[in-house]
């Protein structure tokens, strides 16, 4: 079964740090792998998907990398604004069947001005 | 905008009772999934429908949890003699359909069961 964990919990940085948040999955026959954002209160927001064949993808100041063999992921914010502050969730595709997203618990930020 | 909706945005219902929670995906998706965020459970996923293929009914808890997708589009989740358990945000996601994908994700319907 596949079981899909993020690290840290929480985090909180002054604007302007860089940062790292991690997500692990116990089983690397997944077909992709999304972050999400999620707002207190809304929906998801997807950030980046990186299918199986890739290792990497960017949008703006977030940088997503994908090494499925060890099952980790790790999704890069350089520059952090407070604007960036909200629950980031991780999930994957493929192991648990078709399009079923299975999701970590999420890493909750917060930046500080 | 051409997101997905979700109706109700809020409901709240006493135990017992039957509720139905509607989603309208973005127009020419194919595929649609429901997933439900509690607390003590996080993100699930609990139905997915693709085109005229049979629904993937594998996630849903209980027989009490039902749904349907008619013409293609509009889906409605049906939870009878609700439990206070059931208590949740019940959120809908339409993609193009295909496996390669991004889900994108309504607002979401928060259930409260007394």
């Amino acid at each position: 079964k596949q079981e899909v964990t993020q690290i840290p919990a929480a985090l909180s940085v002054p604007e302007g740090e860089n940062l790292v948040l991690n997500c692990s999955f116990t089983d690397s026959a997944i077909y992709n792998l999304q972050w999400f954002r999620q707002d207190p209160g809304k929906g998801l927001t997807s950030l980046l998907l990186i299918q199986s064949s890739q290792r990497e993808q960017t949008s703006g100041r977030l940088n997503a990398s994908l090494d499925k063999s060890s099952g980790r992921s790790t999704l890069y914010i350089a520059a952090s604004q407070p604007g960036d502050s909200a629950t980031y969730l991780c999930a994957v595709c493929g192991s648990g069947g078709y399009n079923k997203l299975i999701f970590g618990a999420g890493t909750r930020l917060a930046v500080h001005p | 905008g051409a997101g997905v909706s979700q109706s109700p945005s809020n409901k709240v219902t006493e135990k017992g009772k039957d509720v139905e929670l509607r989603c309208d995906p973005i127009s020419g998706h194919t595929a649609l999934y429901w997933y439900r965020q509690s607390l003590g459970q996080g993100l699930e996923f609990l139905i997915y429908f693709q085109g005229n293929s049979a629904p993937d009914k594998s996630g849903l808890p209980s027989d009490r949890f039902s749904a349907e997708r008619t013409g293609g589009s509009v889906s409605t989740l049906t939870i009878q003699r609700t439990q206070q358990e059931d208590s949740a945000v019940y959120l809908c996601a339409s993609s193009l359909g295909g496996y390669q994908e991004t889900q994108y994700f309504g607002p979401g319907t928060r259930l409260l069961v007394l």
